[in-house]
């Protein structure tokens, strides 16, 4: 069985441009929550989905958004980019309930330049 | 106060010694405990969940104190692949909310 997959695995982007990333969950997980990452650091919850709902959002600002589709994949969105969101951007799904298991994918690296 | 806190180490030990990590958590209405396990540019990994009453697992052993709001993890008869860095996880409350609080991670290195 696949796991957690992300898209793209590497980007480079400018300050000021926006950036998507993707994320396909385990199957028959409907729960998938993003983290960012930067070096140095554990890794820092920025939203869980749920059912197509948002269900959790950390302390992000409002540049950070995300969605989730139908097929219980997710779209992270971040506009106006600054250098400090240069980051691992992780995604990862499990099933719904506090305590259950979550399972990261490879995470896409962010480079701001 | 942070969250979740660690010590980020290095601790450098030598191949087959026992090494203990520690952490403490902030919020004392947590509900679920684990230690995850990231190797250099890769994802988190589920090392183990903590229960309340200490589990076990091979070489891995973890502790929760709920009243002094600490976890640990020993690891015994350490392996160079043990090598990695190791982040405390601590749910956050809030319903089913599966968002997690991580520390920053304590980095071992295992000395052949």
């Amino acid at each position: 069985d696949a796991g957690v997959t992300q898209s793209p695995t590497h980007l480079i982007k400018t300050r000021g441009q926006q950036v998507t990333l993707r994320c396909s969950p385990i199957s028959g997980h409907k729960s998938v929550s993003w983290y960012q990452q930067v070096l140095g650091q554990g890794p820092q919850f920025i939203f869980q989905y749920y059912e197509k709902e948002e269900r959790g959002r950390g302390n992000f600002p409002d540049r950070f958004s995300a969605r989730q589709f139908p097929n219980y994949s997710s779209e992270l969105n971040v506009n106006a980019l600054l250098l400090g969101d240069s980051a691992l951007y992780l995604c990862a799904s499990g099933q719904w309930g506090s305590g259950n298991t979550i399972y990261f994918g490879e995470g896409s690296w962010l480079t701001v330049v | 106060r942070k969250e979740v806190e660690q010590d980020p180490g290095p601790f450098n030990v030598p191949e087959g010694a026992t090494v203990a990590f520690n952490c403490t958590y902030s919020n004392s209405a947590s509900q679920s405990f684990f230690w995850y396990r990231q190797d250099c540019r890769k994802e988190p990994k589920l090392l183990m969940s903590v229960y309340s009453s200490g589990n076990e697992d091979g070489r891995f052993t973890a502790q929760l104190n709920r009243a002094s709001q600490y976890i640990s993890l020993l690891i015994r008869d350490s392996k160079l692949s043990d090598s990695a860095t190791y982040l405390c996880v601590v749910n956050r409350v809030g319903g089913g909310a599966d968002g997690l609080t991580f520390g920053k991670g304590t980095h071992l290195i295992i000395q052949p």
